[in-house]
C-alpha cells in the first residue's frame, strides 16, 4: 500500500530553521512529482513547492520563496523541506503529497498525515 | 496566478439531501480541476480529478462536472460520514491554488 509519512516539525523560534523529511513506500518514489501543502491552524490549503521525477525541476510559492528549498533522495525515497528565516506566519501543519504522474503538472492521489511546525518565540 | 473561489463558504444539510458546491477560476483552466474532503484533524483526501472523474475508492454519490472557469461538487444523498469540508484546486500550472473550502454540516 502506498504511504507518505512525514517527520521533523516542532517548535523553532522566528529566524531559525527547520528540515522536513516525507518517507515513501509502496510505489517508484522517482517516477513522481512531489509537493508541499502547508495549513495554518483552522485556515485552508496553501501549496508550498514542488519537484519533478527525474531531474527534479521546482518550483516555489511566492511566500516561501529565496527561503524554502525542496529536494529528493530517490535512493532513499525520501522527500525533504529546508526550512530557513522561519517567520511566525509560517506557523502550519505540513502535507507532503504526491501527483499521479501521467503528466505533469498532475492532479494529487495521495496525502501524508502531516507534521506540525510552529514557530514562536 | 490563478485565483480559485467558492460558493458557498458553508452549508447545512440533512442526512439524504443533495449537495451542491460552486469553484470558480480566474481563468481558463480546462479539466484542471481537483476536489478534496477534509474532515478535522485529518489530512484531505481527494475526491476527484480532471473534474469529473472519481478517485479510486470514492463512493459513486460524489460527482464532479465543469470546464473552463466554472466547476461544481455534488453530492447526491449525503450520508453521515460526508459532514466535512471541501476545497476545489487547480493544477493546470504552478503555483496551484486552492479555494477556501466549503464546510458541510449538519442541519
Amino acid at each position: 500500500e502506498a504511504q507518505l509519512v512525514e517527520s521533523g516539525g516542532g517548535l523553532v523560534q522566528p529566524g531559525g530553521s527547520l528540515r522536513l523529511s516525507c518517507a515513501a513506500s509502496g510505489f517508484t518514489f522517482s517516477y513522481y512529482a512531489m509537493n508541499w501543502v502547508r495549513q495554518a491552524p483552522g485556515k485552508g490549503l496553501e501549496w508550498v513547492s514542488v519537484i519533478s521525477g527525474g531531474v527534479g525541476t521546482t518550483y516555489y510559492a511566492d511566500s516561501v520563496k529565496g527561503r524554502f528549498s525542496i529536494s529528493r533522495d530517490n535512493s532513499k525515497n525520501t522527500l525533504y523541506l529546508q526550512m530557513d528565516s522561519l517567520r511566525a506566519e509560517d506557523t502550519a501543519k505540513y502535507y507532503c503529497v504526491k501527483e499521479d504522474g501521467s503528466s505533469w503538472p498532475d492532479t494529487f492521489d495521495l496525502w501524508g498525515q502531516g507534521t506540525m511546525v510552529t514557530v514562536s518565540s | 496566478d490563478i485565483q480559485m473561489t467558492q460558493s458557498p463558504s458553508s452549508l447545512s444539510a440533512a442526512v439524504g439531501d443533495r449537495v451542491t458546491i460552486t469553484c470558480r477560476a480566474s481563468q481558463g483552466i480546462s479539466n484542471y480541476v481537483a476536489w478534496f474532503q477534509q474532515k478535522p484533524g485529518k489530512a484531505p483526501k481527494s475526491l476527484i480529478y480532471a473534474a469529473s472523474s472519481l478517485q479510486s475508492g470514492v463512493p459513486s454519490r460524489f460527482s464532479g462536472s465543469g470546464s473552463g472557469t466554472e466547476f461544481t461538487l455534488t453530492i447526491t444523498s449525503l450520508q453521515p460520514e460526508d459532514f466535512a469540508t471541501y476545497y476545489c484546486q487547480q493544477y493546470n500550472s504552478y503555483p496551484f491554488t486552492f479555494g477556501p473550502g466549503t464546510k458541510v454540516d449538519i442541519k
